[in-house]
């Protein structure tokens, strides 16, 4: 059974950059034929599909944050993370971090870690 | 993007009542659509893919139906442990996109 964990500061300053990392445990992020993804729940909204990275390293964002994203993997930890810089309130949110298929036609998110509030407030 | 909108926004029902809710594309994601159900400080659980596959261990109550642009998903007779939000999803294109939710509260 493959299970997520997100880690992180809870709370960021505006214009400083959000990090959060997710362990995985009972797989492995170097898998073929998976994604490890990040998405986003705004406060009593919807979600936001953030991003992924491929089990080789690729990389693949949503364009709406692209240029502020960074998504990395340390296959040696079993870890992947999330780095988005200048976040402002607007970023506030449940950040979860999940699996996703690799290939367009399994593009569904399965499973999901529990989720890590974070914060933008000065 | 593909936007993604939910009816009803909300409803209210009775344990084993049929309830039905609607998912829309604004374009055909051909079938690529996922449902999800959330429980309040809960992360979503995937209930069912390719609009009709029902992941396992879920309920055969749950089902999936539709095609082009229209998508449903369907609990036969409502348990209480249903009560929740559900959400669709479309991995057709990205940015990969969700719907904006039906929350399904006791009546």
């Amino acid at each position: 059974q493959v299970l997520l964990q997100e880690s992180g500061p809870g709370l960021v300053k505006p214009s400083q950059t959000l990090s959060l990392t997710c362990t995985v445990s009972g797989g492995s992020v170097s898998s073929s034929g998976y994604s490890w993804s990040w998405i986003r729940q705004l406060p009593g909204k919807g979600l936001e599909w953030i991003g992924f990275i491929y089990y080789n390293g690729g990389t693949y964002y949503n364009p709406s944050l692209s240029s502020r994203l960074t998504i990395s993997a340390d296959t040696s930890k079993n870890q992947f993370s999330l780095k988005l810089t200048s976040v402002t309130a607007a970023d506030t949110a449940i950040y979860y971090c999940a699996r996703r298929g690799s290939t367009i036609t399994t593009g569904w998110f399965d499973p999901w870690g529990q989720g890590t509030l974070v914060t933008v407030s000065s | 993007d593909i936007q993604m909108t939910q009816s009803p926004s909300s409803l209210s029902a009775s344990v084993g009542d049929r309830v039905t809710v609607t998912c829309r594309a604004s374009q055909g994601i051909l079938n690529s659509l996922a449902w999800y159900q959330q429980k309040p400080g809960k992360a979503p659980k995937l209930l069912l893919y390719a609009s009709s596959r029902l992941e396992g261990g879920v309920p055969s109550r749950f089902s999936g139906s539709g095609s082009g642009t229209d998508y449903t998903l369907t609990i036969s007779s409502l348990q209480p442990e249903d009560f929740a939000t559900y959400y669709c999803q479309q991995y057709y294109s990205s940015p990969f996109t969700f719907g904006p939710g039906t929350k399904v509260d006791i009546k």
